[in-house]
């Protein structure tokens, strides 16, 4: 079955800082890898999405990602942190059926960032 | 272009009563699934619906059911319930096909249950 760790559940950084929030799987060789952004009372919003190729994906709102096969990590980053940036992030991978994927999440980061 | 919808936004129900949890697709999107948020964790996968039937599904009892309608639109029931199913529901729709579909989520609905 697969499953997701998000290691670090509370992230603090100061606003300008970089950010990096990390994330491995532990399914597929190919997996179909996602990080989404959870604002408070919101529902989920994707930032980026992996499935083949180039293993530096951008997103939006200034995110990317890398994808590494060897140590099965898809850790999001993003060169300096605004303060709209404090939410929650998921990473999630996809089980690809006929109708699409069914996702299974991490336990998701909360992000604050410090002014 | 419609996003997805979801209704009621909060409700409170009483231990062994039932709930019916509703969702609209966005426009164009034919597969619909749902996940329960538990305070302080991540959503966790109930089922998919695909051509009015269920697609796939998670380690949810068969309480949680499901429909879909011809509009692509879709209802998650849940019977009896318990305390422990107070959580943020969500629901996301897509495109079938390939792989390279992204899943748009609506806004949830809050279920207390009391």
């Amino acid at each position: 079955a697969q499953s997701v760790t998000q290691p670090d559940i509370h992230i603090t950084v100061s606003e300008g800082a970089s950010l990096e929030l990390r994330c491995n799987y532990s399914y597929g060789a190919t997996p179909y890898l996602f990080w989404y952004v959870q604002s408070p009372g919101q529902g989920l919003q994707l930032l980026l999405k992996y499935f083949s190729g180039d293993t530096l994906v951008q997103g939006i709102k200034g995110f990317e990602a890398e994808f590494k096969r060897s140590q099965s990590s898809f850790n999001l980053r993003k060169p300096s942190v605004h303060w709209s940036d404090a939410a929650e992030y998921f990473c999630a991978e996809g089980a690809l059926n006929n109708a699409g994927n069914m996702l299974t999440f991490g336990g998701g980061t909360r992000l604050m960032v410090k002014p | 272009e419609t996003g997805v919808t979801q209704s009621p936004t909060h409700l409170i129900k009483t231990r062994g009563q039932q709930v019916t949890l509703r969702c609209s697709s966005q426009s164009g999107h034919n597969t619909v699934s749902w996940y329960q948020q538990a305070l302080g964790q991540g959503p966790q996968f109930i089922f998919q619906y695909y051509r009015e039937e269920e697609n796939g599904r998670g380690n949810f009892p068969p309480r949680f059911s499901g429909l879909q309608f011809p509009n692509y639109s879709s209802e998650l029931n849940v019977n009896a319930l318990e305390l422990d199913d107070s959580a943020l529901y969500l629901c996301a729709s897509s495109s079938s096909g390939t792989g390279n579909t992204e899943a748009f989520f609506g806004q949830g609905t809050r279920l207390t249950v009391v």
